[in-house]
């Protein structure tokens, strides 16, 4: 089946821990982004990559790093630099400019 | 200040009852407005409007878009209760030479048997 996967799907964490969260597509899709979702608000874009080996910074990038070495991968590190980072991320695919398809999510929570 | 801003943040509504929700955006380039469900997971994919005044439909789902006084309508007709969620709204634009897509913050739609 062709679709998005995220791992895992629940992750906890101690304070000072960095924690990288996986994503995988088989979409064929040059576009990858990671979103990180709070409650009651919408979708707020932490870093996405257009092509292999080139990431942008989304508008709440700081505390975050990505790699994209691979076509079908782009893990997202958490690191101790981010100070609130309990919440819901979202890994998302697309043709460029076009619709995104989403993973199905992990909620990190930090003790 | 928000670039996505969609209306109302939360609605009820009774099964049968046709629902009207809002997204106006302000960008400079505008490329794309995308709406999702989301429900207690990842959102799902409903329309994308590029063009002005073309209505997409999807059984009890329409959207159009209006690019002059830039906002755009979600209408869901004949309303069932699997249609409560999160409805969000996204646009995509050009900007400093890179590609980029901002969310509203949704609304939220409960639908009462």
């Amino acid at each position: 089946d062709g679709g998005i996967t995220q791992s895992p799907k629940y992750l906890f964490r101690k304070e000072g821990q960095n924690v990288t969260l996986s994503c995988e597509q088989n979409l064929n899709h040059d576009a990858m982004y990671w979103y990180r979702q709070d409650p009651g608000q919408g979708l707020r874009l932490i870093y996405y990559s257009q092509i292999v080996n080139d990431f942008q910074k989304g508008d709440i990038a700081e505390g975050y790093s990505v790699s994209r070495e691979k076509k079908e991968s782009f893990p997202l590190t958490v690191t101790s630099a981010q100070k609130n980072p309990t919440a819901f991320y979202l890994c998302a695919s697309s043709v460029a400019f076009s619709e995104q398809f989403f993973g199905p999510g992990t909620r990190l929570t930090v003790l | 200040e928000d670039k996505v801003v969609q209306s109302p943040l939360s609605l009820v509504v009774h099964e049968g009852d046709t629902v009207t929700l809002n997204c106006s955006y302000e960008v400079t380039n505008f490329r794309s407005l995308l709406w999702y469900k989301q429900e207690k997971k990842a959102p799902t994919f409903l329309f994308m409007l590029t063009s002005s005044g073309i209505e997409k439909k999807s059984g009890r789902l329409s959207s159009i878009l209006d690019k002059k006084e830039l906002f755009s309508i979600l209408n869901i007709t004949a309303t069932q209760t699997g249609d409560s969620a999160v409805y969000l709204c996204a646009v995509t634009y050009s900007g400093a030479g890179s590609y980029q897509l901002t969310f509203g913050k949704g609304t939220k739609l409960s639908v009462i048997p």
